[in-house]
């Protein structure tokens, strides 16, 4: 076990709709990371946030937003969802905000269905 | 932005020792190498890291040469269990925005009895 918790496991949903994945980081850790996993594009870093901020972006699509609370917990939104968005989406956390240099504790993922 | 190449799938047996080669050509600087591994249904889980020459925990090895162009990870004498998909992850050296991260395809490793 982790410690990362992501919710909800699975979401299946419609073309042009939006939906809001959670994820609670590991307890003591302040840096939540967001990937998108498809069987075309391998493993995507979209976003870092830390303590709060916006630390790094990858490949994130404008329709895509996310933050992160005061209480260390983020939210990735999806937008306008497309069928090419259908992907497994990961939730990491590291202690700090250079995960070059300490392991990242991912959690199993909530695995988006477009129809 | 380094673009990471790793072998998409290789086979091994039991008992023996594999060695997985992740190629980044334009790695920067400040960039660390990390290697994960991932069974099915579940997300990627820490195996080791490192910057630069040899680094060594108690499930594998991470080997960088001086240019840093390219990291090996070695399994000594795998087992059945070790069957799952292995990707190195480049970056992530810098406390700054922008700090980007980079995953390699990941390599498919079979183990067979």
């Amino acid at each position: 076990d982790s410690g990362v918790t992501q919710t909800p496991k699975h979401l299946i949903t419609a073309t042009g709709q939006r939906v809001t994945l959670r994820c609670s980081p590991r307890s003591g850790d302040l840096s939540v990371y967001w990937y998108q996993q498809s069987l075309d594009q391998g493993l995507q870093f979209l976003i870092q946030y830390y303590n709060g901020e916006e630390r790094a972006k990858g490949n994130i699509l404008e329709r895509f937003s996310a933050q992160q609370f005061p209480d260390l917990h983020s939210e990735l939104n999806l937008s306008s969802l497309e069928l090419g968005d259908s992907a497994l989406y990961f939730c990491a956390s590291s202690t700090w905000d250079t995960p070059g240099r300490q392991p990242q504790h991912f959690g199993d993922g909530t695995r988006l269905s477009i129809l | 932005l380094a673009k990471t190449t790793q072998p998409i799938s290789m086979d091994s047996y039991e008992g023996q020792e594999v060695n997985i080669t992740c190629s980044h050509n334009n790695i920067a600087t400040n960039d660390y190498i990390t290697w994960y591994q991932q069974f099915p249904s579940q997300g990627p889980r820490f195996i080791i890291q490192g910057y630069k020459t040899k680094v060594t925990n108690e499930v594998a090895s991470l080997f960088i040469p001086a240019d840093r162009k390219s990291s090996t990870l070695s399994l000594p004498r795998v087992s059945l269990s070790d069957t799952a998909v292995y990707y190195c992850l480049v970056g992530g050296g810098v406390k700054a925005a922008g700090n980007k991260l980079t995953f390699g395809g990941g390599t498919r490793v079979l183990v067979k009895p």
